[in-house]
């Protein structure tokens, strides 16, 4: 079975803050997204990668950057946090053209 | 128009009923089309992939999708208080360097014993 992870479930967090969110898959998966989710709002992309050192913009990428060092892991960056930044957090993969596989979330509260 | 859309519910149906859900794309190069379910406070599970004209049945769901028309949909049978959740339409689309994956808002489901 695929499997998705990430590092925290649920995170509290400052405002100024530097927010490191890690997602790892292990099945060797070329692509990697990051989300988040507000209720009404849908999914929304923040970033994906569809290669090791490559990026890509989302729809919403103002406020966060991206690491992508290795193939197995995708780093989420707030900067500097800020409350409007408050949110469910899902990390993704999937192989090329392929249905994605979501980490369980991290649930980030901004205070 | 938004690229990917859904009917945002809630969509109520009576156990034991069929439940129909909808969702439209608006980019006709699109060639791969998911259907998740999200329960409540969980993260989305795919249930269903298609990616030719026609129906595919899997257990009690089947996926039916229309490229023409630009339109794929979720029939569930025998609905269960248990397929309660929101379920995501996802559309990708090859571009040059990557394919563009798009979900729609979700439509949420209430089934009703």
């Amino acid at each position: 079975d695929v499997k998705v992870t990430q590092s925290s479930r649920y995170l509290v967090k400052r405002t100024g803050e530097k927010v490191f969110l890690e997602c790892v898959q292990d099945m060797d998966h070329e692509n990697m997204f990051w989300y988040r989710q507000d209720p009404g709002l849908g999914l929304r992309l923040i970033y994906f990668s569809y290669d090791v050192k490559m990026k890509e913009k989302g729809d919403i990428p103002e406020g966060y950057s991206v690491s992508r060092e290795k193939k197995e892991r995708f780093s989420l960056i707030l900067e500097s946090a800020s409350t409007n930044q408050t949110s469910m957090y899902l990390c993704a993969s999937s192989s090329d053209s392929a249905e994605q596989y979501f980490g369980p979330g991290t649930r980030l509260t901004v205070t | 128009q938004k690229e990917v859309e859904q009917n945002s519910g809630p969509l109520s149906v009576p156990e034991g009923a069929i439940a129909s859900l909808n969702c439209t794309y608006s980019d006709r190069g699109s060639q791969s089309f998911f259907w998740y379910r999200q329960y409540s406070g969980k993260s989305p599970e795919l249930i269903m992939s298609i990616y030719s004209n026609g129906d595919k049945e899997d257990g009690r769901f089947t996926a039916q999708l229309n490229k023409a028309s630009q339109y794929v949909s979720l029939l569930i049978r025998d609905s269960q208080p248990s397929d309660s959740a929101t379920y995501l339409c996802a559309v990708i689309t090859p571009k040059t360097s990557y394919d563009k994956v798009i979900f729609g808002p979700g439509t949420s489901l209430s089934v009703i014993p």
